[in-house]
């Protein structure tokens, strides 16, 4: 048990519908990072909060959000869904920044159907 | 750009042989960080190890090591005596300032 938790691990959902993804750090670790894996695209960055804030986006749709919460727990909403986007949703956690060791979340299966 | 690579796709070794993953990484940077997980068929990703670029000491743990060559912009990643609960998915990953970039990963399976 990586100390990460993620909410739902499965999801089913519609195309055009929105979804919000939620992670819980280890406690005690500043960073969030939200990584995207699909059969195609393989295991993409795409945003990461150090403490509220954004500290670094990546490959992350305009159609994708994300956010920290004060008690750092973080969401990565997903909106207009398209077939595309089902895949694995993984959320990550670190005490600093990227070159830091990062703990990772058991995932989130997106089916958009 | 920044850019991993991991050229062997899939590799099956029967069980109690050694077996080495490449990894060769590209990246301009001269401060950068690589990092090796590993995702077993449960799902969830591992963390292995991390180096940074200016440590090329070769690091051994247990059945476990790393090469790091700067020289040629490798971390190959080796198992001794492999075993069957070896097999999983193996990602080489590079670190560098505030990006993050996976290699497309090697499936390895251990044959008992």
């Amino acid at each position: 048990d990586s100390g990460v938790t993620q909410t739902p691990k499965h999801l089913i959902t519609a195309t055009g519908q929105r979804v919000t993804l939620r992670c819980s750090p280890r406690s005690g670790d500043l960073s969030v990072y939200w990584y995207q894996q699909s059969l195609d695209q393989g295991l993409q960055f795409l945003i990461q909060y150090y403490n509220g804030e954004e500290r670094a986006k990546g490959n992350i749709l305009e159609r994708f959000s994300a956010q920290q919460f004060p008690d750092l727990h973080s969401e990565l909403n997903l909106s207009s869904l398209e077939l595309g986007d089902s895949a694995l949703y993984f959320c990550a956690s670190s005490q600093g920044g990227q070159n830091t060791e990062a703990f990772f979340g058991q995932g989130t299966r997106l089916t958009v159907v | 750009a920044q850019k991993v690579t991991q050229a062997q796709t899939e590799i099956s070794v029967v069980e109690k042989e050694d077996v080495t993953l490449d990894c060769v990484y590209e990246t301009r940077d001269t401060t950068y960080y690589l990092f090796w997980y590993k995702q077993p068929p449960s799902g969830e990703l591992v963390f292995l190890i991390r180096r940074n670029s200016f440590d090329e000491q070769n690091e051994i743990s247990g059945r476990y090591s790393w090469n790091f060559q700067k020289s040629t912009s490798s971390f190959n990643f080796t198992i001794t005596a492999s075993q069957v609960v070896d097999s999983a998915v193996y990602f080489c990953a590079l670190s560098t300032g505030n990006q993050f970039y996976f290699g497309t990963g090697t499936s390895l399976t251990v044959i008992p």
